[in-house]
């Protein structure tokens, strides 16, 4: 089954500096990629997605890379605002199937 | 238009005792999803509906877990006989018609805390 993994530690950053964030999965390389952004007490949002054969998406101050040759994504937020300070989630197709695997998800914490 | 909806928002109960979650999908959206995620672990898939087709159950941890769809919208999921390790957040997902790709719009979760 697909293992995925994502830093439990949380990510502490300065307001305007970019922040990164990682993804790492074992196994079969998935069809596509899916962040989320979750807060305290709330559902995921979507973000983004990035398929197989993308090595790059861009979404206003987000930006996803995919390597499937190192089996990793980054997520990156350029300029960095207290406002992004929540919990990001990375979510891969299951080989087939229409229900993702989630991440535990990286806590970001933007400091002004 | 209203996003997907959840209800209680908290619930806490006794040991032993069942407990019923709803989930209210978005307008129009064939395919739903049920979650579990417990602190600092990832969303952990339980069972997901799409249309009229038989639901994947491969999630569900017990027989104690089930769960239904009426009419093709409004979701239950019912935990019988309940114990601490189900303490979680219980997550309630839609998508338009369940494509692999597609997004997932959640609600806000149910805390259940079991005694």
């Amino acid at each position: 089954s697909q293992k995925i993994e994502q830093n439990s530690e949380a990510l502490n950053i300065q307001e305007g500096k970019t922040a990164t964030l990682t993804c790492n999965y074992t196994n079969y390389s998935p069809a596509y990629l899916q962040w989320y952004r979750q807060d305290p007490g709330r559902g995921p949002v979507f973000l983004l997605l990035i398929r197989e054969n993308e090595k790059e998406k861009r979404k206003e101050r987000l930006k996803v890379t995919f390597d499937t040759t190192l089996k990793q994504s980054l997520f990156h937020i350029t300029a960095s605002q207290p406002a992004d300070s929540a919990t990001y989630l990375c979510a891969l197709d299951r080989g087939g199937s229409y229900i993702p695997t989630f991440g535990r998800g990286t806590s970001l914490i933007v400091h002004p | 238009g209203a996003g997907v909806s959840q209800s209680p928002s908290n619930k806490v109960t006794e040991k032993g005792k069942d407990v019923e979650l709803r989930c209210d999908p978005i307008s129009g959206h064939t395919a739903l999803y049920w979650y579990r995620q417990s602190l600092g672990q990832g969303l952990e898939f339980l069972i997901y509906f799409q249309g009229n087709s038989a639901p994947d159950k491969s999630g569900l941890p017990s027989d104690r877990f089930s769960a239904e769809r009426t009419g093709g919208s409004v979701s239950t999921l019912t935990i019988q006989r309940t114990q601490q390790e189900d303490s979680a957040v219980y997550l309630c997902a839609s998508s338009l018609s369940g494509g692999a790709q597609e997004t997932q719009y959640f609600g806000p979760g149910t805390r259940l805390l079991v005694l």
